[in-house]
């Protein structure tokens, strides 16, 4: 079945250790997602891909960066986590058409000790 | 400006029971687009409709139905004869069409179905 897969499902690492979240995609999308939702709160976008082109919200921190090598492929790199960036993180593709279902993988929910 | 509200925080029903989950929009746009997600505790997003702004018919899919009203700026969502299995937060989003693909997502109902 087409889908999109995240690891790990839970991560846990040390204040201010850097982590890499992953995300795969077998829908063959031109457009993935990144996004944060905290306990009780919609879930936030962070950034998204355009095939290569990176778009960067206004509001996300310079904390947080992203890679996508290939159409199957993105990374969420968290240089230096602080508390305040335990939460779940979702990763969602769609396709690049207006008004798109977004369709989001199961989420890795990062601790940060 | 656009935005979606949820106003529900939170809905508890007795299984069985029918519910709706209320969901108004704002948008300056003529074409935009409304969707639903279902999200249980394991904190995946699942996909349950889209809608455009252009098609106003009501759509049913087992138990569950919407009720998109242009008029009112709503897209009501009802479970008809609740399930435990429904319980769940429920977000509803709009997209514009404006190129960007994003959505602007609606704070959530957190439904509760006891049994």
């Amino acid at each position: 079945d087409a889908m999109v897969i995240q690891n790990p499902r839970y991560q846990v690492t040390q204040f201010g250790k850097p982590v890499t979240l992953s995300c795969s995609q077998t829908l063959n999308h031109n457009v993935m997602y990144w996004y944060q939702q905290k306990s009780s709160q919609a879930p936030k976008l962070l950034f998204h891909y355009y095939d290569k082109d990176f778009n960067n919200e206004a509001d996300t921190p310079d904390n947080f960066q992203s890679r996508r090598p290939n159409t199957s492929f993105c990374f969420l790199d968290i240089r230096s986590p602080g508390l305040g960036d335990a939460a779940m993180y979702l990763c969602a593709t769609s396709r690049a058409e207006e008004g798109e279902t977004q369709y989001f993988g199961p989420g890795t929910r990062l601790l940060v000790l | 400006a656009q935005k979606v509200t949820q106003a529900q925080t939170e809905i508890s029903v007795v299984e069985k029971e029918d519910v709706t989950l209320d969901c108004v929009y704002e948008t300056r746009d003529t074409t935009y687009y409304l969707f639903w997600y279902k999200q249980p505790p394991s904190g995946e997003l699942v996909f349950l409709i889209r809608r455009n702004s252009f098609d106003e018919q009501n759509e049913i899919s087992g138990r569950y139905s919407w009720n998109f009203q242009k008029s009112t700026s709503s897209f009501n969502f009802t479970i008809t004869a609740s399930q435990v299995v429904d319980s769940a937060v429920y977000f509803c989003a709009l997209s514009e069409a404006t190129g960007t693909y994003k959505y602007i997502f609606g704070t959530g109902t957190r439904l509760k179905v006891l049994a």
